[in-house]
């Protein structure tokens, strides 16, 4: 069966500081893989996806960068973070064509002091 | 770019009662998704509805999606305490390997 890891599950870390959050993914081949942030209280915003190693797809510009090293692990970096950057990341994976549904990783929660 | 709008932000229902959220997309969509996130939780996939006109039914819960594609429903029939929380829809685009577009949710409130 496949299963989805993310770490650290929370995090405080001072504004300017750099980020790495690490998503790895067992179990299957080739996924599909994403980076989701949920604000407090609101709904998902897309990112980053990934269809293959080396390949990132950015929905959003920001201070916020992606890498995928391997075929089944997807980092989410900062050189420097901002207040902003606070929220609930959640990493998902899914079967390599348009149809699926993604099943998501427990989540990172960020606090940005 | 794509949106996917999502009404009611809250509902309060008495347990019992039923529920409905609605979802609309700024454009037509490939397929639909619904997931569910329990406070504290992350989102689990519900359903995925593809053909115009789909409905489907999982026990209490009723998924329809719109003849144009733009739109779809969630309905609880008599909600249970076990229903509580966050209800996504998410759209997919036509084409491209691209992620989900997910609406704002709709956080459900059950009063015993």
């Amino acid at each position: 069966s496949q299963t989805i890891h993310q770490w650290p599950a929370t995090l405080v870390q001072p504004v300017g500081s750099p980020l790495s959050l690490e998503c790895t993914v067992e179990g299957t081949s080739n996924p599909n893989l994403y980076w989701y942030r949920q604000a407090a209280g609101r709904g998902l915003q897309l990112l980053f996806y990934s269809v293959g190693i080396g390949q990132i797809s950015s929905e959003v510009p920001q201070n916020l960068s992606a890498s995928r090293p391997q075929d089944r692990q997807f980092i989410l970096s900062s050189k420097k973070l901002l207040l902003s950057d606070s929220g609930f990341y959640l990493c998902a994976w899914s079967r390599g064509d348009n149809y699926n549904e993604q099943f998501f990783g427990p989540g990172t929660r960020l606090t940005v002091l | 770019g794509q949106q996917v709008m999502q009404i009611p932000q809250y509902q309060h229902v008495q347990e019992g009662e039923d529920f409905t959220t609605y979802c609309n997309s700024s454009t037509t969509l490939s397929n639909i998704q619904w997931y569910k996130q329990r406070p504290g939780g992350h989102p689990v996939f519900l359903i995925q509805l593809v053909k115009s006109g789909e409905v489907k039914k999982q026990k209490r819960l009723t998924f329809q999606f719109g003849e144009a594609k733009k739109n779809s429903s969630l309905h609880i029939t008599a909600t249970q305490t076990t229903d509580v929380g966050t209800y996504f829809c998410a759209g997919r685009g036509r084409g491209g390997a691209d992620g989900l577009t997910f609406g704002k949710g709709t956080h459900l409130i059950i009063q015993p």
